[in-house]
């Protein structure tokens, strides 16, 4: 069974610029999510997507990220203007439906580095 | 403030020897989950504990969720190089998975 597919893997940008990262989850995947991993800490979640729809949105900087998941399958996201502090990993993940309530498992990517000059 | 804290973040060790990460928080988790990361890859899951005061082995890793499902434990017993990573906690909380900073495990041949 294929994985979750990133692409691109990395990216360097100057300051103000935009940059697009593309996510494909496992096949029949229902759920989707982004993350921003920064240097020494752990991941924190952008958006999690429920086949095409949005179910939490609530730490993704609106002012300048956005992402899409058209038809419910791969999924995009996006910067503009990118920021310095925006350096980071940016991880996709997806999961199945669930089974036993709190046994989830999600599958991550590779990850895009981004890095903001 | 970090809702999940990892302890050490950095622990540089001989193969053979033991160790302990911990994972603690003031909230409570209705599960929590350890994560392996190596460089340039995602968190690969190691294990799930649900249950307060759980064990779970993993060959010679041993995960422990506290009795009060606040904090747990992951134990390597005769560490070896290949154990070298980041290791994550994160914790379910309403629907959402809160991570830990990490530990960055180094085991030195």
């Amino acid at each position: 069974e294929a994985g979750v597919a990133q692409s691109p893997r990395y990216k360097i940008i100057e300051k103000r610029q935009s940059v697009a990262f593309w996510c494909n989850p496992i096949s029949g995947h229902a759920t989707l999510y982004w993350y921003q991993q920064i240097l020494g800490q752990g991941p924190k979640l952008l958006i999690q997507f429920q086949n095409n729809g949005v179910v939490d949105d609530s730490q993704l900087p609106k002012d300048r990220f956005s992402a899409e998941r058209l038809k419910g399958v791969d999924s995009t996201l996006k910067i503009q203007p990118a920021k310095l502090e925006d350096s980071a990993v940016y991880l996709c993940a997806s999961r199945p439906t669930s089974g036993r309530a709190g046994t989830d498992t999600q599958y991550f990517g590779p990850g895009t580095r981004l890095t903001v000059l | 403030t970090q809702l999940l804290e990892q302890s050490p973040q950095f622990l540089s060790i001989q193969e053979g020897e033991n160790l302990t990460v911990y994972c603690n928080s003031s909230s409570v988790f209705s599960s929590l989950q350890w994560y392996r990361q190596e460089p340039g890859e995602g968190p690969v899951l190691l294990v799930t504990v649900v249950t307060g005061g759980e064990v779970k082995k993993l060959k010679r890793l041993t995960f422990q969720f506290g009795d009060a499902r606040k904090d747990s434990s992951l134990h390597i017993t005769a560490a070896q190089p290949g154990d070298t990573g980041l290791y994550l906690c994160a914790g379910r909380r309403a629907q959402k998975l809160v991570f830990g900073q990490g530990t960055r495990l180094t085991i030195n041949p």
